[in-house]
């Protein structure tokens, strides 16, 4: 496999299930990124972790929660969300943090019941 | 406030040209990326301006004016592949990790 994978590319989850989003890339990158994307709004930056360090949380709600256990895995662990939390789901990673270049997953959308 | 302005759509004809706008007020300026993402897919990039001026890669160019805030993507002998969102993005000088995104352009390639 190449580029960056994510997992599962759908999901339909209700309020008060636990779920996780997997990211997995295959680049060598050192940075890795979670980003929302909804309807009619821009590409929302959750999440940045450098080396496996979070270096960036931009006011996301503590029911996200990420995990990086290497630069290569990056995760989104999910509880007790709401309607308004369904979009589309994009990891990104890029050689460092400031790399002119990023690299977007295929997305998870998810579904909020 | 930090904002992007792309038009929302555009329509061309195969064969043609078409030229993306894309107009930004940040604070800083670190960088200006032009992603394609077609509708259920990944964006990828299309290309990076730092300084003014044109690059060309094949049949997309980006064009950047830095004292007027502006930018074009320039698509010549559009292909009906080509149909897909446009998206603008700057970097901010003040942070370099942080992209500002514009909302995109979905641009429709007709026969």
């Amino acid at each position: 496999e190449t580029g960056v994978t994510q997992t599962p590319r759908h999901l339909v989850m209700g309020m008060t299930n636990k779920k996780s989003l997997k990211c997995e890339q295959h680049l060598g990158h050192n940075a890795m990124y979670w980003y929302k994307q909804s309807a009619k709004k821009p590409l929302e930056l959750m999440f940045v972790y450098s080396l496996e360090e979070r270096v960036e949380n931009n006011s996301v709600p503590s029911r996200f929660s990420p995990e990086c256990p290497n630069s290569s895995h990056l995760f989104l662990h999910l509880h007790t969300l709401q309607p308004e939390d369904s979009a589309l789901y994009l990891c990104a990673s890029s050689q460092d943090v400031r790399g002119a270049e990023a690299f977007f997953g295929q997305g998870t959308r998810l579904t909020v019941v | 406030g930090q904002n992007i302005d792309q038009p929302t759509e555009m329509t061309a004809t195969e064969g043609a040209i078409v030229q993306i706008n894309c107009t930004y007020q940040t604070s800083g300026f670190n960088g200006l990326f032009w992603y394609q993402q077609h509708a259920g897919e990944a964006p990828t990039f299309l290309s990076y301006n730092v300084l003014d001026g044109l690059e060309e890669k094949g049949r997309f160019s980006s064009f950047l004016s830095r004292s007027k805030g502006y930018s074009y993507l320039l698509l010549k002998e559009l292909q009906m592949k080509d149909s897909a969102s446009y998206l603008c993005a700057v970097r901010d000088a003040g942070n370099n990790r942080k992209l500002i995104w514009g909302l995109g352009t979905s641009l429709a390639v007709n026969p």
